[in-house]
């Protein structure tokens, strides 16, 4: 099994430019996550996906939007994006049927760099 | 709300030997559960251990163990004959049983010396 993946793996874009990062899991995971890591600082909420058709803010959504397209797919957009939002992107996914107890299963993440 | 410290930024140790990673925590929640990530350099996240807070025994998990105190909200984690591949970043993270949102330290790099 692939388990979670996630394209690109690197991308370079300039302010201003929009993306949409792309995460797949194979393993009917009800949930989906995205984070953003940036350096010194541990993983970041920023949306999920509970089950497929519901999408809910993390701890830090403020420019970017989130399309849960089908069970296996999360992707996350940047409509506009900033200097700020320079940071490796993880994807991760979960069973979703109980919660807390839940391992989450990350992608191998996706580096972006905003000029 | 949770919060996770981790006071090492940084931790070396021998191979085959022993080394301990500190993590505190913090959460309103009752019910709630703990968590170590390795993320080697090659950036994947890949879970080392976990702890259900209800659970009074200490996870192991081979080489890994850990030591919880949930009066002293700690959760240190402890690799006992340490390889070379265990260099990593080390990420210590809660959840509680009713949300869906992980909270993660800063991490520890973890260096083994040959």
């Amino acid at each position: 099994n692939a388990g979670v993946t996630q394209t690109p793996k690197f991308q370079v874009l300039k302010t201003g430019q929009s993306m949409t990062l792309q995460c797949a899991q194979d393993m009917n995971h009800n949930s989906m996550y995205w984070y953003r890591q940036d350096p010194g600082m541990g993983l970041r909420l920023i949306y999920y996906s509970a089950s497929e058709g519901t999408t809910d803010k993390g701890e830090v959504p403020n420019g970017y939007n989130v399309s849960r397209l089908n069970k296996r797919e999360f992707s996350l957009r940047l409509e506009s994006a900033a200097p700020s939002q320079t940071s490796v992107y993880f994807c991760a996914s979960s069973e979703g049927l109980a919660g807390g107890q839940e391992t989450q299963y990350f992608g191998p993440g996706t580096r972006l760099l905003v000029l | 709300a949770q919060t996770v410290t981790q006071s090492q930024p940084e931790m070396s140790v021998q191979e085959a030997e022993t080394v301990t990673l500190s993590c505190t925590y913090d959460t309103s929640e009752s019910d709630y559960y703990l968590f170590w990530y390795k993320q080697p350099p090659s950036r994947q996240m890949i879970l080392v251990i976990r702890q259900e807070a209800y659970k009074q025994q200490n996870a192991t998990e081979n080489r890994f163990s850990v030591n919880f105190q949930k009066a002293a909200k700690s959760f240190s984690l402890k690799i006992s004959d340490s390889q070379l591949g265990d260099a990593a970043m080390y990420f210590c993270a809660t959840r509680g049983g009713s949300n869906y949102k992980l909270t993660f330290g800063k991490g520890t790099l973890l260096t083994v010396n040959p």
